[in-house]
């Protein structure tokens, strides 16, 4: 079965850089949510999108921000990148007849050096 | 807000013997409850959720849960531990908000150790 897919899965960046994630949803799933895991951490929620809209909003920066596009894949763009940003970036999708569960990605491991 | 709190960082089990992962949940209104499991590098995966019905929920790989309303706990438990189960153990609760998009919020994790 098709999962979630991310891209790409590990990426390194200088501070002050600028990054951005990719995540491409289950086929048919409507919704998108991002996940920041700091090392030694429990996944902390971002934000997420359902039908291209901004749904909920969490712990995001300023710096980063986020879109749903019309093919329902979302992207996060973080830009003046910190050294505490480094940590594991999951997407995860779901559908409303999915019972609420989130499918997640593989995660996208962001180093900033 | 709801919250889940899982009490123990590790826990250790000898293969081959039952395991239980504790999680206590604090919640408005329904419970939605999930269990993800995470292994090293990789991302995490889903066990099993409570939504409504059965208290005792089943689950991938073996696992189960059984939910408890007085107790307000959503334990993780296994018949007989195998050394592939060790990892790091998530309870989650879904947040009660309206919007269909409504974030998962996760507890601080346990990580299960089988010994062979």
């Amino acid at each position: 079965a098709a999962g979630v897919i991310q891209s790409p899965r590990h990426l390194i960046k200088e501070k002050r850089e600028t990054a951005t994630l990719k995540c491409y949803p289950i086929p048919r799933h409507d919704t998108v949510y991002w996940y920041q895991q700091g090392p030694g951490q429990d996944p902390q929620f971002l934000i997420s999108f359902y039908e291209k809209m901004q749904s909920d909003k969490g712990s995001i920066p300023d710096r980063f921000s986020a879109q749903q596009f019309s093919d329902y894949h979302s992207e996060l763009n973080m830009s003046s990148l910190e050294l505490g940003d480094s940590a594991l970036y999951f997407c995860a999708s779901s559908h409303l007849s999915a019972g609420y569960e989130q499918f997640f990605g593989p995660g996208t491991r962001l180093t900033v050096l | 807000a709801q919250s889940v709190a899982q009490p123990e960082d590790q826990v250790n089990v000898a293969e081959g013997n039952p395991l239980t992962v504790k999680c206590t949940y604090s919640v408005s209104g329904n419970p939605y409850l999930f269990w993800y499991v995470q292994y090293p590098n990789r991302g995490l995966q889903f066990l099993l959720k409570y939504i409504t019905g059965d208290n005792l929920v089943k689950g991938s790989y073996g696992f189960e849960a059984e939910f408890n309303k007085s107790q307000t706990s959503f334990h993780l438990k296994k018949p007989s531990a195998l050394v592939s189960d060790s990892a790091l153990y998530f309870c989650a609760v879904r947040d009660s908000g309206y919007s269909s998009a409504s974030k998962i919020i996760f507890g601080s994790g346990t990580r299960l150790s089988i010994r062979p």
